[in-house]
């Protein structure tokens, strides 16, 4: 069964770059079936799509990020980072990492447990 | 303001059946397929509903989706307390090119 587990700091300063990893276990994150991405859930509000990255690299972000956000793979270690940049207690907010799928099902059907990280 | 319109929560009696709504555009629902996640109290989403109408394997029947011009709805039928959570829609919206949700509904199981 795919598991994806989230790793990284709780806590982040205000103006620092927020750094987050999950790792893929159960199946392989060079599936071409497949984008890997993040979703971020600030406490109390809904769901805000952060970006994916497939395999080979290609990368999409939701534009009200894109400036500060950057989503990298290493294919050798199954594994899809995020990084977030001039963080402000805004960005406070549960991370989860995620799979979606390409043609079907096009929706996010493997989610990690989530991160809690705190901007202060 | 989310992309995409639910409403903040909807309530039926166990063994009833209640609907939840989620009203886009064409460039989201319109021309996009649309799926819904269910979150329990202090857990992570988990997929109900993808491309509009299909179950992923172990969803029970009695959770269905259609969609129709730019909404779509979520229907839960036999409700039981265990049904109590936030409930999210999601689609891709072509002209953003970005993935966006619904505000969330809270379903409360009287």
């Amino acid at each position: 069964q795919l598991q994806l587990e989230e790793s990284g700091p709780g806590l982040v300063k205000p103006s620092e770059t927020l750094s987050l990893t999950c790792t893929v276990s159960g199946g392989s994150i060079s599936s071409s079936s497949y984008y890997w991405g993040w979703v971020r859930q600030p406490p109390g509000k809904d769901l805000e799509w952060i970006g994916s990255i497939y395999f080979t690299g290609s990368t999409s972000y939701n534009p009200s990020l894109r400036s500060r956000v950057a989503i990298s793979v290493d294919t050798s270690k199954n594994q899809f980072s995020l990084k977030l940049n001039s963080v402000t207690a805004a960005d406070t907010a549960v991370f989860y990492c995620t799979r979606r799928g390409i043609g079907g099902p096009e929706a996010f059907d493997f989610w990690g447990q989530g991160t809690m990280v705190t901007v202060s | 303001q989310s992309v995409l319109t639910q409403p903040p929560s909807v309530s039926a009696a166990p063994g009833q059946k209640v609907t939840i709504s989620c009203s886009g555009s064409s460039s989201n629902i319109g021309n996009n397929y649309v799926s819904w996640y269910q979150q329990l109290p202090g857990t992570a989403p988990k997929l109900l509903i993808y491309d509009n109408d299909r179950r992923p394997s172990g969803i029970p029947d009695r959770f269905s989706g259609s969609k129709s011009g730019t909404s779509a709805t979520l229907g839960i039928t036999g409700l039981q307390t265990g049904d109590e959570a936030d409930y999210y829609c999601g689609t891709w919206d072509s002209s953003l090119s970005a993935v966006v949700f619904g505000g969330g509904t809270k379903l409360t199981v009287l």
